[in-house]
């Protein structure tokens, strides 16, 4: 059956560091992979979109990159912030058929 | 602010009410979704709407009944619930259904509380 990984429930960083996020994938083949933020008790928020021909994709501080042969996506976050405070959901998808979010990372920047 | 909006924010019921949810978006998207959210678990999704009509329901319960008036307005109705259902519940909409358009739009959720 298909299954989605992220690397870790919790990841704590420091203020000003690249907070890196992973996102495995297991039994299909996306066609495209999205990232969204949540923060406590709101809907996600949409933050990027990458598709199976992209390598990556970058927004300001955000950076994403997709391969299909790892079957992974990683999700960077430069010089980050504490404001960058939240979990992070992957969303690898078929042409939107079945639109499933990974367990989430919740990322907490220390300052 | 979000584009999607869901009322009401908060909701608690008895086991034995009929209440529902309620989603509207104006944003002329096609496709309108509900999760289900429990506390440190990603969104569960429930059902699809594609066109107004019902695309996907993940076996979802019966207790939990959508209903999709126009393209821009989507319920959830709710009968004998069980205390394992408090929840938050999303709604979201998105241009297409089952191509790769492009971002869900969430609403804030409704947090339902069954007793």
């Amino acid at each position: 059956s298909q299954k989605i990984e992220q690397n870790s429930e919790a990841l704590n960083i420091q203020e000003g560091k690249t907070a890196t996020l992973t996102c495995n994938y297991t039994n299909y083949s996306p066609a495209y992979l999205q990232w969204y933020r949540q923060d406590p008790g709101r809907g996600p928020v949409f933050l990027l979109l990458i598709r199976e021909n992209e390598k990556e994709k970058r927004k300001e501080r955000l950076k994403v990159t997709f391969d299909t042969t790892l079957k992974q996506s990683l999700f960077h976050i430069t010089a980050s912030q504490p404001a960058d405070s939240a979990t992070y959901l992957c969303a690898p998808d078929n042409y939107g058929q079945n639109f499933v979010f990974g367990p989430g990372t919740r990322l907490s920047v220390l300052p | 602010d979000t584009e999607v909006t869901q009322t009401p924010k908060h909701l608690v019921m008895g086991m034995t009410n009929k209440k529902s949810l309620k989603c509207e978006q104006h944003m002329g998207h096609r496709a309108m979704y509900w999760y289900k959210q429990k506390a440190k678990k990603p969104p569960e999704l429930m059902f699809v709407y594609s066109y107004e009509k019902l695309s996907i329901n993940e076996s979802v319960p019966s207790r939990f009944s959508p209903e999709c008036p126009n393209s821009s307005l989507l319920n959830l109705h709710l009968h004998a619930l069980q205390p394992e259902d408090s929840a938050l519940y999303l709604c979201a909409s998105s241009q297409e259904a089952g191509i790769s358009t492009g971002e869900l739009f969430f609403g804030e959720g409704s947090r339902l509380t069954v007793l």
